[in-house]
């Protein structure tokens, strides 16, 4: 357990209205993660993180940008939400150096697109 | 880029007997890390068993083992006297070796069912 709370855990919103998706970890891990899940897709790599205010785009970064200004806190906005970013968003973190080879998951967050 | 290849979507076991789920992958690295994650219902990720590039013998974590074929670039898992409690979604997935930011790339999945 890496101390990881994602909020909110549920919500519905309508497209074209901004969302913000906040994850909160309590152990320090420099690096964080966010990935979206759908069915056929497995887990796609959003954005990263690799310290406060030092973000980067992974795999499927349209339509959503990130923020880190205190370590323990790492948000995920969509701008204009749209009906293909209705999905489930899993935050996740990492310790630094070789020591941390493991990735830690919260436990999502469903956001519906209407 | 790294890819991982779950070829099997769905697989079924009767309780007890054992199951083996396949996974492949691609990479240029030589050094690099290799998991198994669990996905109940709850969709939680629970980490199963990991599996270290440069080591040669194969990861077990109770009834969990790997077949670790380095060379083939093949990375299953063997569940031994599967359990009710074992049905989940199953994700391999891969990250480069280092202390670098990367994460995880992840196979589609299997969906294992545990027959009664």
């Amino acid at each position: 357990d890496a101390g990881i709370t994602q909020s909110p855990r549920h919500k519905v919103t309508e497209t074209g209205t901004p969302v913000t998706l906040r994850c909160h970890q309590t152990e320090n891990h420099r690096y964080m993660y966010w990935y979206r899940q759908d069915p056929g897709h497995g887990l796609r790599l959003i954005h990263y993180s690799y310290g406060v205010k030092d973000t980067d785009k992974g795999e499927v970064s349209d339509g959503y940008s990130v923020s880190r200004s205190k370590t323990e806190d790492f948000l995920l906005t969509l701008e204009s939400a749209t009906s293909s970013q209705t999905s489930v968003y899993f935050c996740a973190t990492r310790l630094t150096g070789t020591s941390g080879n493991t990735i830690y998951f919260g436990e999502g967050s469903w956001l519906t697109v209407v | 880029a790294q890819t991982v290849t779950q070829s099997q979507p769905e697989m079924s076991v009767q309780e007890a007997e054992t199951v083996t789920l396949s996974c492949t992958y691609d990479t240029s690295e030589s050094d690099y890390y290799l998991f198994w994650y669990k996905q109940p219902p709850s969709r939680q990720m629970i980490l199963v068993i990991r599996q270290e590039a440069y080591k040669q013998q194969n990861a077990t974590e109770n009834r969990f083992s790997v077949n670790f074929q380095k060379a083939a670039k093949s990375f299953s898992l063997k569940i031994s006297d599967s359990q009710l409690g074992d049905a989940a979604m199953y994700f391999c997935a891969y990250r480069r070796s280092g202390g670098g930011a990367d994460g995880l790339t992840f196979g589609k999945g299997t969906h294992l069912i545990i027959q009664p």
